[in-house]
């Protein structure tokens, strides 16, 4: 069964430095979403993205935050100078056609954890 | 402000025993979904309801999709350690969708 991969798995960075978490969703899907979850905490929504642009954003996604699909398979998330309250576990998600009622696809996470 | 209310926050039983657990809003939702996330793990879909009054069965798992489409409850009947797991309830509105804070089952052999 096709899967929503994500890359690295545990991310590790110091203070101010930027960062790219990677995400291969699935080949025919066309939504795609970021969450973060801080320890023990609630998954937030951060993203969602269709047609090479955002389509809605949460108050978590400052202007620190960025997306890009830089090509037809990846997804990727860039927060450009970390902060320790980014530390988190960052998800990507994707779904398919048919509404937003079909089941959006998880990826295992990054773990990011910053110093 | 919290847009999806779950409770109990944590819950522990004895293998065996049946439980609710519920998901409530003061919003409307097109649907409603349920999610299972293991740790270091994504969320994984158990089921979407979308019709008020809505009822799903999986298994020992039944869905309810309150007839308002505001709530919704997942109950489990005679419970096995493998259920346990984060439960997510997840409200669709417009394009995106919202998670509540999630329910802790723990359950006891």
């Amino acid at each position: 069964e096709p899967e929503v991969t994500q890359t690295p798995s545990h991310q590790v960075t110091q203070m101010g430095q930027e960062v790219i978490l990677r995400c291969v969703p699935i080949s025919n899907h066309l939504y795609f979403y970021w969450y973060r979850q801080i320890l023990g905490q609630k998954v937030e929504f951060l993203v969602s993205f269709y047609n090479n642009e955002i389509s809605e954003k949460s108050e978590i996604f400052d202007d620190q935050f960025s997306v890009e699909r830089p090509d037809g398979s990846n997804f990727t998330l860039k927060i450009r100078s970390t902060k320790l309250e980014d530390s988190a576990m960052y998800f990507c998600a994707s779904r398919g056609t048919g509404g937003s009622d079909q089941p959006q696809h998880f990826g295992d996470g990054t773990r990011l954890s910053i110093l | 402000t919290q847009l999806l209310e779950q409770s109990p926050q944590f819950l522990s039983i004895q293998e065996g025993e049946n439980l609710t657990v519920y998901c409530n809003s003061s919003s409307v939702f097109s649907s409603l979904q349920w999610y299972r996330q293991e740790p270091g793990e994504g969320p994984v879909l158990l089921v979407t309801v979308v019709t008020g009054g809505e009822v799903k069965k999986l298994k020992r798992l039944t869905f309810q999709f309150g007839d308002a489409r505001k709530d919704s409850s997942l109950h489990i009947t005679a419970a096995q350690p493998g259920d346990t797991g984060l439960y997510l309830c997840a409200g669709v509105q417009r394009r995106d969708m919202r998670f509540g804070a999630g329910t802790r089952l723990t359950v006891k052999p």
